[in-house]
C-alpha cells in the first residue's frame, strides 16, 4: 500500500543542537512533497515544500528538506534548534501516479526542545 | 493564515446524538477537506469536496457525512455519534488537486476538539 513513513516518533533536543527528521514515501510516480509543523494547541501550519526543480527547499523559521528521489525521501532539517521549534512535525505527500491525487501524512514526529 | 474557521471549536457529545462541524472559508478555493487527528495516526481524510454539491470519501469515512451547498462552506455530519469518533478534526482548502504548481498546497484550520462520552 502506498504509505508515508516517518520513523522518528519522539525527538528531544537541546538547544543549538542540529535536526534531521526522517521522511519516506512508497510511490513511484510524481509526488509533491511537504512539511507541516503543528504548534502546541495549534493548527497545522506549512513549514515548506517542493514540487520541482532545486530538491533542497528552504521553509520558514531556517527549515530546509532535501528530496532524494532515489532514496524517495524528503527528510527535514535545522541546523540550530530553539525552544520554540517544540512541536509536531509531519511529512505529506501527494502522488501524482496514483489512483487518486490525495494527500497522505505520516504519523509526525513529536519534538520536544530542552533549554 | 489562510481564511478558515471552525465551528465550534470545542464540544462534548454523548453517544448516538448527532452533530455537525462547520468549515467556513473566505478564500474562495474550489476543495476543501475534512481530516481527523489521533495519536499515532497523523492526519486521516475522511471526506473532501471538490466543489459546490460534489463530494467524495475519504479513507475514513464509515459514520461521517458531508454537504456543501455554498463554496465558502462545509459541513461534516455524525449521524449517530460514538466513543470511537472522540478526535480533533481539521478542514483544509486548496484551489485544486490537479497538476498546477503551487495550487496543491492545502491550508488548515484551527481545528475542533470533539469529545463523546
Amino acid at each position: 500500500a502506498q504509505s508515508v513513513s516517518q520513523h522518528n516518533h519522539h525527538v528531544i533536543l537541546s538547544e543549538a543542537a542540529s535536526l534531521e527528521l526522517g521522511c519516506n514515501y512508497s510511490y513511484g510516480g510524481t509526488v509533491n512533497l511537504f512539511w507541516y509543523v503543528q504548534y502546541p494547541g495549534q493548527h497545522l501550519q506549512l513549514l515548506l515544500k517542493y514540487f520541482s526543480g532545486d530538491p533542497l527547499v528552504k521553509g520558514i523559521k531556517g527549515f530546509e528538506a532535501e528530496f532524494i528521489k532515489s532514496k524517495f525521501s524528503f527528510n527535514l532539517r535545522k541546523p540550530s534548534v530553539q525552544w520554540s521549534d517544540t512541536a509536531e512535525y509531519f511529512c505529506a505527500v501527494i502522488n501524482y501516479g496514483g489512483a487518486t491525487n490525495k494527500l497522505i501524512f505520516g504519523t509526525g514526529t513529536l519534538l520536544a526542545v530542552q533549554p | 493564515d489562510a481564511g478558515i474557521t471552525q465551528s465550534p471549536r470545542h464540544k462534548v457529545t454523548e453517544t448516538g446524538t448527532p452533530v455537525t462541524l462547520r468549515c467556513h472559508q473566505t478564500e474562495n478555493h474550489r476543495y476543501m477537506y475534512w481530516y481527523r487527528q489521533d495519536p499515532g495516526h497523523g492526519l486521516r481524510l475522511i471526506h473532501y469536496s471538490y466543489g459546490v454539491k460534489d463530494t467524495d470519501k475519504g479513507e475514513v469515512s464509515d459514520g461521517y457525512s458531508v454537504s456543501r451547498s455554498k463554496t465558502e462552506d462545509f459541513l461534516l455530519t455524525l449521524e449517530s455519534a460514538t466513543s470511537s469518533q472522540t478526535s480533533v478534526y481539521f478542514c483544509a482548502i486548496s484551489e485544486s488537486t490537479g497538476r498546477a504548481i503551487n495550487t496543491d498546497t492545502q491550508y488548515f484550520g484551527p481545528g475542533t476538539r470533539l469529545t463523546v462520552l
